[in-house]
């Protein structure tokens, strides 16, 4: 079935520093690819998404690109603030049903 | 923006409860879900529904049920809850076309049952 590997946190970085944080999916066909982000005490915010194989999703100097070889959606940052501390989660969709399948999440610390 | 609302914030709740949570939505998506979060488990498919009336069970809907009988509103049922039910529950719905397709999630119930 479909499933989604994220990498194990937390993530702590110092402010300015590169982030990538590693996704990679086992589904069957293609399907559509996402990041979510979690800020402390809220809910889920969509962060980017791909919806096909070579896609790059950005958005607020976050990118991922959609690898169909590798079956993987890794986000990255060049330069991360304080602000970006949150919890990062890479999701799958199931084309046929609209269920988001989620990896376990990300945390990410930027300290000053 | 479509916006999703979760009545409540935080709740407790005693052991052998009924427990109701409510999640409403202003725009017209037919897709509605609910997803609960535990730390190191990500987020898990409860219950979804693509219609008034109409529920499917995800992947853990075992003491749980829900109701859709407007479509804006999607609720989730704990029929007796249990200390392992506290969580974060989100809710969430989903435009399947145009430029906003994709999902929106409700800000999260965070539930403890005593």
């Amino acid at each position: 079935g479909n499933s989604v590997t994220q990498m194990e946190g937390p993530v702590t970085l110092s402010e300015e520093a590169f982030l990538t944080i590693n996704c990679t999916y086992t589904a069957t066909g293609y399907p559509s690819l996402f990041w979510y982000v979690q800020y402390p005490g809220e809910g889920l915010q969509l962060l980017l998404k791909a919806t096909k194989a070579d896609d790059k999703g950005s958005n607020k100097g976050f990118e991922a690109t959609y690898r169909k070889e590798t079956t993987s959606f890794h986000l990255e940052k060049g330069s991360v603030q304080v602000s970006d501390s949150a919890v990062y989660f890479c999701a799958l969709e199931d084309g046929s049903s609209y269920k988001l399948i989620f990896g376990s999440g990300t945390r990410l610390l930027v300290r000053p | 923006d479509v916006k999703v609302t979760q009545s409540s914030r935080y709740l407790v709740k005693r052991t052998g409860e009924k427990v109701f949570l409510e999640c409403v939505q202003d725009m017209d998506h037919e897709n509605m879900f609910w997803y609960r979060q535990d730390p190191g488990l990500g987020l898990r498919l409860i219950y979804f529904s693509y219609d008034v009336k109409m529920k499917e069970k995800g992947d853990i809907p075992e003491g749980y049920s829900v109701s859709r009988e407007k479509k804006e509103r999607f609720s989730l049922i704990l029929e007796s809850a249990s200390t392992n039910q506290t969580s974060m529950y989100l809710c969430a719905t989903h435009m399947d076309r145009g430029p906003n397709y994709g999902y929106t999630f409700g800000s999260g119930t965070r539930l403890t049952v005593v």
